[in-house]
């Protein structure tokens, strides 16, 4: 059984960088099927695709967030990451890590992670 | 980026039958494999129907998806108390800087 979970800070203050990791179990992060991705959902609203990395390491990301995001994945520790600069109140949001095979074919979540920017 | 467009919300009593639509363009839906998630409150969402018109195992057969040009339709037949929540159609956006594109997403009320 594929698992996904989402681990990082709570609360990020305006202007600083989310950072976000995705455990993975039951795959591995280098499956030459599998896409990697971060979905956001702000409260009360529906979802957002921030980005895709792919087993070899090329990606490709939501245009609104291109400027500010980075998406890593590390093979030795089976996990992937998000990086996102320049925070601001509107990137308040559950933050989802997903697998996708393929890349829309969002088969397994993880329960979320909210995050909140605030001062 | 744009999005896909749903009816914010549909309704229906016990039994009945329930369909949402996803409006895209030639450039997503029109183009690719339309995708249906399910989110019930408090949940992480769920695929429901992938490639257009298919279920995952473990989905039941009451919940069927179709795709007519750049439209897409999610059918609820014999709705239950447990379908009430949220459903969002999803696509892949052939644009240039194009990506996965959801939909607003359409709330599900069981009368």
């Amino acid at each position: 059984q594929v698992q996904l979970q989402e681990s990082g800070p709570g609360l990020v203050r305006p202007s600083q960088t989310l950072s976000l990791t995705c455990a993975v179990s039951g795959d591995s992060v280098i499956s030459p099927d599998s896409y990697w991705s971060w979905i956001r959902q702000p409260p009360g609203k529906g979802l957002e695709w921030i980005g895709f990395i792919y087993s070899s390491g090329s990606t490709h990301y939501n245009p609104s967030l291109k400027s500010r995001l980075n998406i890593s994945l590390d093979a030795s520790k089976n996990h992937f990451s998000l990086k996102l600069a320049s925070m601001t109140a509107a990137d308040t949001a559950l933050y989802y890590c997903v697998r996708g095979r393929p890349a829309t074919r969002f088969d397994y979540w993880g329960q979320g992670t909210p995050v909140t920017v605030s001062s | 980026q744009s999005v896909l467009t749903q009816p914010p919300s549909a309704s229906g009593t016990p039994g009945q039958r329930v369909t949402i639509s996803c409006f895209g363009d030639t450039s997503n839906v029109g183009a690719n494999y339309v995708y249906w998630y399910q989110q019930l409150p408090g949940t992480a969402p769920r695929l429901l129907i992938y490639s257009n018109n298919q279920r995952p195992s473990g989905v039941p057969d009451r919940f069927s998806g179709s795709k007519s040009g750049t439209s897409a339709s999610l059918a609820i037949s014999g709705l239950r108390s447990e379908d009430e929540g949220d459903y969002y159609c999803a696509a892949w956006d052939d644009r240039v800087l194009g990506g996965v594109l959801f939909g607003g997403g359409t709330k599900v009320t069981v009368l």
